[in-house]
């Protein structure tokens, strides 16, 4: 069974582009995160999904940065006018429960997607 | 904003020899979750606490959550090569924990 899986695993762009990563969750996991993790840092979150919906961009940094999972399924994380604070890891994660009220759900990660501003 | 705190960054060690690697915050978790990154790959879940004072084994690995449930330890017995990698707690906040505050790592070297 296929995991996680993120493309492109590597992204070099030029500072004022914008960028869309993608995620494809694990087949069946209703949840879906989005998280950066700059190099030596723990993963940071981002944002997250439950089917369709999202739930909370509370961790966006800022209006720059968008997120869609318009199926349920397959994500976008959307990066207008790249900057070079932008560079990092991102990755994404997927959990086979709806993230509610109750035990904690394990999320799945991906490998990542390494983006470079330059 | 909450923060968790790992200690040692960075650990070398013998095989063979115990190891305990702590994660510490002053914002108190509804769950604490224990991951193992390789290089080049994605965080994998070794466990998940919920209780204060809750212990949880695995093998030759003992996780700890505290009773007040802003910290957690992690122990290793007798450590492999094997072992090598980044240990990252993550702290869980939200409905079913979605929300993940993650430490910076102990990266763990096991020699030989």
């Amino acid at each position: 069974g296929a995991g996680v899986s993120q493309s492109p695993r590597y992204k070099v762009t030029k500072r004022g582009q914008d960028v869309a990563l993608r995620c494809d969750p694990i087949s069946g996991h209703v949840s879906l995160y989005w998280y950066r993790q700059a190099l030596g840092q723990g993963p940071e979150f981002l944002t997250y999904f439950n089917y369709e919906a999202q739930q909370d961009k509370s961790g966006l940094p800022n209006d720059r940065f968008s997120a869609e999972r318009p199926e349920g399924s397959i994500s976008t994380l959307t990066i207008q006018r790249t900057e070079q604070r932008d560079s990092a890891m991102y990755r994404c994660a997927s959990s086979v429960l709806e993230s509610r009220e109750g035990p904690p759900n394990e999320q799945y990660f991906g490998p990542g997607t390494r983006l470079t501003v330059t | 904003t909450q923060l968790l705190e790992q200690s040692p960054q960075f650990l070398s060690i013998q095989e063979g020899e115990n190891l305990t690697v702590y994660c510490n915050s002053s914002s108190v978790f509804s769950s604490l979750q224990w991951y193992r990154q390789e290089p080049g790959e994605g965080p994998v879940l070794l466990v998940t606490v919920v209780t204060g004072g809750e212990v949880k084994k695995l093998k030759r690995l003992t996780f700890q959550f505290g009773d007040a449930r802003k910290d957690s330890s992690l122990h290793i017995t007798a450590a492999q090569t094997g072992d090598t990698g980044l240990y990252l707690c993550a702290g869980g906040t939200g409905a079913g924990s979605y929300q993940l505050t993650f430490g910076k790592g102990t990266k763990l070297s096991v020699i030989p």
